[in-house]
């Protein structure tokens, strides 16, 4: 069964830092997604990365796959408060696994 | 273009009852997917439906149940409520290799 795992599951930041978060997967998959989701609101799709080595990139956020290592990041880079919310990354194999989810905090 | 729409956006019911959830997807978009999510399970995939067609379950009992009908749009049904049903229950659409496309979730508390 597809496993999806985020770390850290919790990540509390100054602005104007980088960070990662990491999100690795259990079974054999070629189609990865990233979004984001604010308190209280509904999920908004980040990322949709498709093929070995995509990248793809939106303002401070960056996203990649490795899907040899089952691995993709999702990058910030000179984090701004309003980047603050739940960033979840979802795996396709049969159906849409989510991971756990991280909750970033960047403190102004 | 109308995003995902999901009716009721709240609800509350005691156990024992039941509820149907309503879900219209994107124009075009024939894949429907429903997620239960809660603060200490996150979110979980309970079904997705294409073309009329229950195409995945996730593993949760046959309590949840769901449809979907020729013009695309979803309903979820939950049968004898229990307390931990109390969640934010989602709906997506997508097209084929496309992201989900979510609605705002009908939050459904359970006394």
């Amino acid at each position: 069964e597809l496993k999806v795992e985020q770390n850290p599951l919790f990540l509390s930041m100054q602005e104007g830092k980088n960070y990662t978060i990491y999100c690795n997967y259990s079974t054999t998959s070629d189609r990865l997604y990233w979004y984001r989701q604010d308190p209280g609101k509904s999920l908004e799709s980040l990322f949709v990365l498709l093929s070995n080595g995509a990248v793809k990139q939106e303002g401070r956020l960056m996203a990649s796959l490795d899907t040899k290592a089952r691995l993709s990041t999702l990058h910030i880079t000179a984090a701004v408060h309003d980047l603050s919310a739940t960033y979840f990354c979802a795996v396709w194999r049969d159906k849409i696994i989510f991971g756990k989810g991280t909750r970033l905090h960047i403190l102004p | 273009k109308a995003g995902v729409t999901q009716t009721p956006r709240y609800l509350i019911k005691t156990r024992g009852q039941q509820v149907t959830l309503s879900c219209s997807p994107i124009s075009g978009h024939r894949s429907v997917s429903w997620y239960q999510q809660t603060p200490g399970q996150g979110l979980q995939f309970l079904f997705e439906y294409f073309s009329e067609t229950q195409r995945n379950k996730g593993n949760f009992p046959g309590r949840f149940s769901g449809r979907q009908f020729s013009n695309s749009r979803s309903e979820m049904n939950v049968s004898t409520l229990e307390l931990g049903d109390s969640a934010l229950y989602l709906c997506a659409s997508r097209t084929g290799n496309g992201p989900q496309h979510f609605g705002d979730g009908t939050r459904l508390s359970i006394l």
